[in-house]
């Protein structure tokens, strides 16, 4: 079975801290990605990246970078935490083949005070 | 860009019932996938079911169903014989054939199943 896993299920920051939320995949998927999850707004791509490396902007961007220095895994940066970012984030990996679906992680539910 | 919209914030359905969640999008693309993935409560997303728009057939895994209409650009899920394990909130997602295969999704319907 296809395993995504995120580093905490739960977490609470203070504003303008530093936050790292780490995703890592086991199946040698080629493409990962980062949303946020709002109620009413779905899910919404923040980044994604198609190799090491390599990482492409999605549709809200501002206010995060990402990390991937292992095929395997995907860390997502909130560089100065703001409580517009309090948000479920879910992290997925999937084939670079475009038969393939995405494989979600749990989820990591982010609350900045 | 490409949009999906879910008109139906909320649905429900009495246990062994059938029910229809609706989706629709819009996008020049020719060649693309659908995608309707499930998220029981606090659990992990999963995928439901899939279609490649190529295929005039519609897909179909176990209870679920889609109507594919492509030139209407509405891809629906029928639910049949409902569960209360299907009670959870669902996605429609739509992929087109690029690199990194983004995903588009759409905003939900949070469908329960009432024993």
């Amino acid at each position: 079975d296809v395993k995504v896993t995120q580093s905490s299920r739960y977490l609470v920051k203070r504003t303008g801290e530093k936050v790292f939320l780490e995703c890592v995949q086991d199946m040698d998927h080629e493409n990962m990605f980062w949303y946020r999850q709002d109620p009413g707004l779905g899910l919404r791509l923040i980044y994604f990246s198609y190799d090491v490396k390599m990482k492409e902007k999605g549709d809200i961007p501002e206010g995060y970078s990402v990390s991937r220095e292992k095929k395997e895994r995907f860390s997502l940066i909130l560089e100065s935490a703001s409580t517009n970012q309090t948000s479920m984030y879910l992290c997925a990996s999937s084939f670079i083949d475009s038969l393939y679906e995405q494989y979600f992680g749990p989820g990591t539910r982010l609350t900045v005070t | 860009a490409q949009t999906v919209t879910q008109s139906q914030p909320e649905m429900s359905v009495q246990e062994a019932e059938t029910v229809t969640l609706s989706c629709t999008y819009d996008t020049s693309e020719n060649n693309y996938y659908l995608f309707w993935y499930k998220q029981p409560p606090s659990r992990q997303m999963i995928l439901v079911i899939r279609q490649e728009a190529y295929k005039q057939q519609n897909a179909t895994e176990n209870r679920f169903s889609v109507n594919f209409q492509k030139a209407a650009k509405s891809f629906s899920l029928k639910i049949s014989d409902s569960q209360l394990g299907d009670t959870a909130m669902y996605f429609c997602a739509f992929m087109k054939h690029d690199t990194g295969n983004q995903f588009y999704f759409g905003t939900g319907t949070s469908l329960t199943v009432i024993p």
